[in-house]
């Protein structure tokens, strides 16, 4: 079924190293998010963007960057992984920026080991 | 800062009537989300509230109290398939979703 794909499921990662999350939608979207999710801690936005070529930082954007270079895409990097970035990491998508009842929809999530 | 409050665990009979409360504090309020998640599973979109009211949708319902700060999550004749968490959202100033940690709801047969 249409929606949001997300790649890798899990990955285990050397301290150091760099990854990107992979995050393809096809519901033409107009907004991309990304969120890590931690045991006891609510749902905290990493990056968003409101339409292809534009970005922005949300609530926990250091050491992850964005890119948007199209509507369907929105891949996640990490420059130099650390622990503390082990995490649940989920991408979503909604129609409009935040606006209106239109909810985000989210993809299954990839499973980031850092050691 | 901004702040969403939710019981951390809560405990149900099947066939029963459970109340999921949220609290909230945040700067602007743009409407408030209800989502369930399945352990292991992504996020899936329950319920939607802008106006003080109750929204109705089948075994679901959410009230919402803007002047309180405050919204719940109704779930009649309890299924076992209920159980999750159900994580309480609300879009602030910025149009920003900020999340609370969830409620994890236990349905014992």
């Amino acid at each position: 079924t249409a929606g949001i794909t997300q790649a890798p499921t899990s990955q285990i990662l050397a301290a150091g190293r760099s990854m990107t999350l992979r995050c393809t939608q096809d519901m033409r979207h107009n907004a991309m998010y990304w969120y890590r999710q931690d045991l006891g801690l609510g749902l905290r936005l990493i990056h968003y963007s409101n339409t292809a070529g534009t970005t922005g930082k949300g609530e926990v954007p250091d050491g992850y960057s964005v890119s948007r270079a199209n509507t369907d895409d929105f891949p996640l990097t990490l420059a130099s992984a650390v622990p503390s970035q082990t995490s649940v990491y989920f991408c979503a998508s909604s129609p409009l920026g935040g606006q209106g009842d239109q909810p985000q929809h989210f993809g299954d999530g990839t499973r980031l080991s850092i050691l | 800062g901004q702040n969403i409050d939710q019981p951390t665990e809560m405990t149900a009979t099947e066939g029963a009537i459970v109340q999921i409360n949220c609290t909230y504090q945040t700067s602007g309020f743009n409407g408030l989300f209800w989502y369930q998640q399945h352990a292991g599973e992504a996020p899936t979109f329950l319920s939607y509230n802008v106006l003080d009211g109750l929204e109705e949708k089948g075994r679901f319902s959410s009230f919402l109290s803007r002047s309180k700060g405050y919204s719940y999550l109704l779930l009649k004749e309890l299924q076992m398939k209920d159980s999750a968490s159900y994580l309480c959202a609300v879009r602030d100033s910025n149009y920003q979703l900020i999340w609370g940690a969830g409620t994890k709801l236990i349905i014992k047969p």
